[in-house]
């Protein structure tokens, strides 16, 4: 069985400061991995993903997400945030193999300006 | 665009109901899911299907119950509502993807929040 952990359930910045969320998995099998961001009142929305390949992957709205897997971890980063970016954000892994996607608890992230 | 609909936005139902969710999706997928959101615990998985009249239980079943009789609809059904299943529940669809089995992203519809009173 797969789990995930997102370590903050909340993270506050300001406006252009740097952020991180952190996301930790468990699985006994090889994962696929994604970020998923929720905007206020509205479903999911695929940020990014990690399949294969190089373990660094980028979104197009300056989100970055580096795969490390000997620290079983996915975290996500951006450089500068914008009041935009504020919205709830949430990690998930898919088992090779099985479309089956497993979520973590969500990190809400609040910028002020 | 994909397009995953959900046919009420907020639902409220009194305990012992029969409670129908309906999903539309647009994009002949062939995988289709309900998760629940509650605050605290990210999404978990109810049911899901991979094909018509196919249906798969997830992490979440008990109280619930779905219904495939088309590719495009998948309904989720609460057989008697209870006070513990208010919640946000949230529809998504995936094809079986490009390569291996799971590397296709889910699309969610924009949720039903249901109140049961």
């Amino acid at each position: 069985a797969q789990s995930v952990t997102q370590l903050d359930s909340q993270v506050p910045v300001f406006e252009e400061a740097p952020v991180e969320l952190r996301c930790n998995y468990s699985s006994s099998v090889s994962v696929y991995l994604f970020w998923y961001v929720q905007y206020p009142n509205q479903g999911l929305q695929l940020l990014l993903k990690y399949l294969s390949g190089s373990t660094l992957v980028e979104s197009i709205n300056g989100f970055e997400a580096e795969f490390n897997k000997s620290q079983t971890s996915f975290h996500l980063r951006k450089p500068s945030v914008h009041i935009s970016d504020t919205a709830e954000y949430f990690c998930a892994v898919s088992p090779w193999g099985a479309q089956k996607l497993v979520f973590g608890q969500g990190t809400r992230l609040t910028i002020n300006p | 665009d994909v397009k995953v609909t959900q046919s009420s936005r907020y639902l409220v139902k009194r305990t012992g109901e029969k409670v129908f969710l309906e999903c539309v999706q647009d994009m002949d997928h062939e995988n289709m899911f309900w998760y629940r959101q509650d605050p605290g615990l990210g999404l978990r998985l109810i049911y899901f299907s991979y094909d018509v009249k196919m249906k798969e239980k997830g992490d979440i079943p008990e109280g619930y119950s779905v219904s495939r009789e088309k590719k495009e609809r998948f309904s989720l059904i609460l057989e008697s509502a209870s006070t513990n299943q208010t919640s946000m529940y949230l529809c998504a669809s995936s094809s079986p993807g490009q390569g291996a089995y799971g590397d296709s992203p889910l699309h969610f519809g924009n949720g039903t929040r249901l109140t049961v009173t």
